[in-house]
C-alpha cells in the first residue's frame, strides 16, 4: 500500500499546454510538499501545505498553482508549460506543521517532459 | 540561506569496499537526515540524527551528527551493487525551519 502516491509517473507534453500532477498520502500526515528535481538532481522545495493551508511558497512562477482539497491531497497545476519546466516533481508529506523534527516521506516522482 | 555541501558529486567504488560521505555547512543544524534515491524513485530516509555527537547505525550504514553541529557523515560498509544511487544529506536549523538538502553524491559500485 503506497504511502505517498503521485500520478502520472510520466508526462510528455507540448510547450504552452496546461497540465496537472496529483498527489495523495495515506499516512495521516498534516503537511504536504512539492519539490522539483532538475537535471543536476538538485531538490528544490516549491510549496508546502499544512491542513489545506499554504505555509511555504518559494520563488516559483505564477504558472504553478498548488491546490489542496483536503489534508491527504496536494495537486500541482502548471499553466503555459515552458521547456524549463521539464524536471521530476516529487510530492512529500510529514507529520506536524512544518518540516520541524519530522522527516519527509517522498512519492516516486512524476517526470515531466516539455517538448 | 543555509547551504549543505556534499562532495565529490560522484564516487566509484568496488563491491565489498567501505565508503564514507561527508556533509558540511557553515551554519548550525539541529537535525541531520540522510536519504537515498534509487534510479526512478523518490528519496527514502536512511538515518535521522537529532543530537550532536549522536552515532546511529542502520544495518551496514552508520551516520554521525558532528559535535560542532555543522557536519555529518555517512559510512557504508561492505558495499553491494544495490547501494548504487544518490545519497542526499538534509538538515533543519530549527523546529519550524525548512528542510535544506545537499546536492547529493551519486555512488556507483563496480561488481
Amino acid at each position: 500500500d503506497t504511502a505517498v502516491s503521485q500520478t502520472p509517473k510520466y508526462l510528455v507534453t507540448q510547450m504552452g499546454n496546461d497540465k496537472s500532477i496529483k498527489c495523495e498520502q495515506n499516512l495521516g500526515h498534516d503537511t504536504m510538499y512539492w519539490y522539483k528535481q532538475d537535471s543536476k538532481k538538485f531538490l528544490k522545495i516549491m510549496f508546502s501545505y499544512n491542513n489545506k493551508e499554504l505555509i511555504i511558497n518559494e520563488t516559483v512562477p505564477n504558472r504553478f498553482s498548488p491546490k489542496s482539497p483536503d489534508k491527504a491531497h496536494l495537486n500541482l497545476h502548471i499553466n503555459s508549460l515552458e521547456l524549463g519546466d521539464s524536471a521530476v516533481y516529487f510530492c512529500a508529506s510529514s507529520q506536524g506543521r512544518a518540516s520541524g523534527a519530522n522527516v519527509l516521506t517522498f512519492g516516486a516522482g512524476s517526470r515531466l517532459t516539455v517538448l | 540561506g543555509q547551504q549543505l555541501n556534499q562532495s565529490p558529486q560522484s564516487m566509484f567504488i568496488q563491491e565489498g569496499e567501505d565508503v564514507s560521505m561527508n556533509c558540511t555547512s557553515s551554519s548550525i543544524f539541529n537535525t541531520w537526515l540522510w536519504y537515498k534515491q534509487d534510479p526512478g524513485e523518490g528519496p527514502v530516509l536512511l538515518i535521522a540524527l537529532y543530537k550532536a555527537g549522536e552515532l546511529t547505525s542502520n544495518g551496514r550504514l552508520t551516520a554521525q551528527f558532528g559535535i560542532t553541529r555543522k557536519d555529518s557523515f555517512l559510512n557504508i560498509s561492505a558495499s553491494i551493487p544495490s547501494d548504487v544511487g544518490i545519497y542526499f544529506c538534509a538538515g533543519l536549523t530549527g523546529a519550524n525551519s525548512k528542510l535544506t538538502f545537499g546536492k547529493g553524491i551519486t555512488l556507483s559500485v563496480r561488481p
